[in-house]
């Protein structure tokens, strides 16, 4: 089935530091989101974007955060600067509709 | 706010038994409710949805159905096998919200062969 890409898998950086997770979405999808997942905890909803524009985002989208997809190309999340409470596991996700959200495997962050 | 409550947060069952997993919610508005699988290193996987109520959703064996009188959408399968080992999360979205779910804790199922 479609398959949404993320690189990379695992990424560990040190506090302070600047770090874009990449994502490869489901290439006819419109919707594209962020997910934050915490070890062993829910998933939580960080940001949508529609039409190269953030259509709604969470308390937990600090404005250190930014997405952007330049030219249709990856849809990036840039966290600068990382703090040690930024460590989880990002998910990405695209969608045509409502009818479902397609997730990538994650690429798990560590703020050291 | 909006949210999704999961009862059970570890489910341990041996291969055959019949599986429930509670789902509850609250929203301002009138959802649509979707069941979520994830395997271990991966990302959520759709199972199924419902958008009105007493509509049923189904996969894989796997059904809930949509209840606006209790607010749930609990999941049932009436023989689950080892295969069916992941965490099953709930989740909600509503129409005009630009397709954002809210998804519920998790609950981790674990069978036993």
């Amino acid at each position: 089935g479609p398959k949404v890409l993320q690189i990379p898998s695992h990424q560990i950086i040190d506090m302070g530091q600047m770090v874009t997770l990449n994502c490869d979405p489901v290439s006819n999808h419109l919707y594209f989101y962020w997910y934050k997942q915490i070890l062993g905890q829910q998933m939580e909803f960080l940001v949508n974007f529609y039409n190269g524009k953030v259509m709604e985002k969470s308390k937990l989208f600090k404005d250190q955060f930014s997405v952007e997809r330049p030219d249709g190309s990856y849809f990036t999340l840039k966290i600068q600067p990382t703090a040690l409470e930024d460590s989880a596991v990002y998910f990405c996700a695209s969608s045509v509709t409502n009818e479902r959200l397609f997730f990538g495997h994650g690429t798990k962050l560590s703020v050291l | 706010g909006d949210s999704v409550t999961q009862t059970e947060g570890q489910v341990a069952l041996s291969e055959e038994d019949f599986l429930t997993i509670h789902c509850n919610y609250s929203a301002s508005g009138y959802p649509a409710l979707f069941w979520y699988v994830q395997y271990p290193g991966e990302g959520p996987q759709f199972l199924f949805r419902a958008s009105r109520d007493k509509e049923k959703g189904s996969s894989r064996g796997f059904e809930a159905t949509y209840d606006k009188g209790t607010t749930s959408f609990h999941l049932r399968k009436a023989s689950v096998q080892e295969s069916d080992s992941a965490v099953y999360y709930c989740a909600l979205g509503l129409s005009g919200s630009f397709n954002k779910l809210t998804f519920g804790a998790g609950t981790r199922l674990a069978v036993c062969p």
